[in-house]
């Protein structure tokens, strides 16, 4: 069965990075794209970025572009997203998802990313 | 992309019906038949329910459909279960490769 655990989250300070990571299995991890989608506190979801299945197209939401970048590693089936000049705003569970056609099926129980001073 | 609309809470009883809206714009939902919903539970991660507009995967209740009419999608949740109580998202394919969700609405199974 497919399963997505992310890792990574934690509590940072405004300005600084961090990196999260997905690691995926029970599918053909290189056959699909993935997803990046969060979710704030008490608020609804919120798409944050897509690449597609071999890595070569990537595309994001305004509201992280420019600063954050997601990638894949497809011999070791985990996918990434680097996370710079974080802002409190950036405060959210992120979901790492697997995407069918053109929309996530597959979501991973999420890890929390604190963006605190 | 702004999100795309949806009604903040829609509540129903046992055993009725209801219907939740997601309406966005020619540049998402009315482009594209690429809509989906996902049904959320306190602390959980979403479920996919519907895709492509209208299409569930396996394992789905056929109690869920999906339709659309140009720039406005619709979930119905028939035969109301009180295990339906959560929040429903709505999400659409839009121009230039990204993608949107809708606010979300929390259902109520009074």
């Amino acid at each position: 069965q497919v399963q997505l655990v992310e890792s990574g989250g934690g509590v940072v300070q405004p300005g600084r990075s961090l990196r999260l990571s997905c690691a995926a299995s029970g599918f053909t991890f290189g056959s699909f794209g993935m997803h990046w989608v969060r979710q704030a506190p008490g608020k609804g979801l919120e798409w944050v970025a897509v690449i597609s299945y071999d890595g070569s197209e990537e595309y994001y939401a305004d509201s992280v572009k420019g600063r954050f970048t997601i990638s894949r590693d497809n011999s070791k089936n985990r996918l990434f997203l680097q996370m710079n000049s974080l802002r409190r705003e950036d405060t959210a569970m992120y979901y790492c998802a697997k995407e069918m056609l053109v929309l996530p099926d597959y979501w991973g129980q999420g890890t929390r990313v604190t963006v605190s001073s | 992309h702004s999100a795309l609309t949806q009604p903040a809470s829609v509540s129903g009883s046992p055993g009725q019906s209801v219907t939740i809206s997601c309406t966005g714009t020619s540049s998402d939902v009315g482009n594209y038949n690429y809509v989906s919903w996902y049904q959320q539970h306190p602390g959980k991660a979403p479920k996919l329910i519907i895709y492509d507009v209208s299409h569930r995967p396996s394992g789905v209740s056929n109690r869920f459909s999906g339709s659309k009419s140009g720039n406005t999608a619709s979930l119905t949740i028939s035969g109301l279960q009180t295990e339906d109580e959560g929040d429903y998202y709505c999400s659409s394919y839009a121009n230039g490769f990204t993608r949107v969700f809708g606010g979300g609405t929390k259902l109520a199974v009074l």
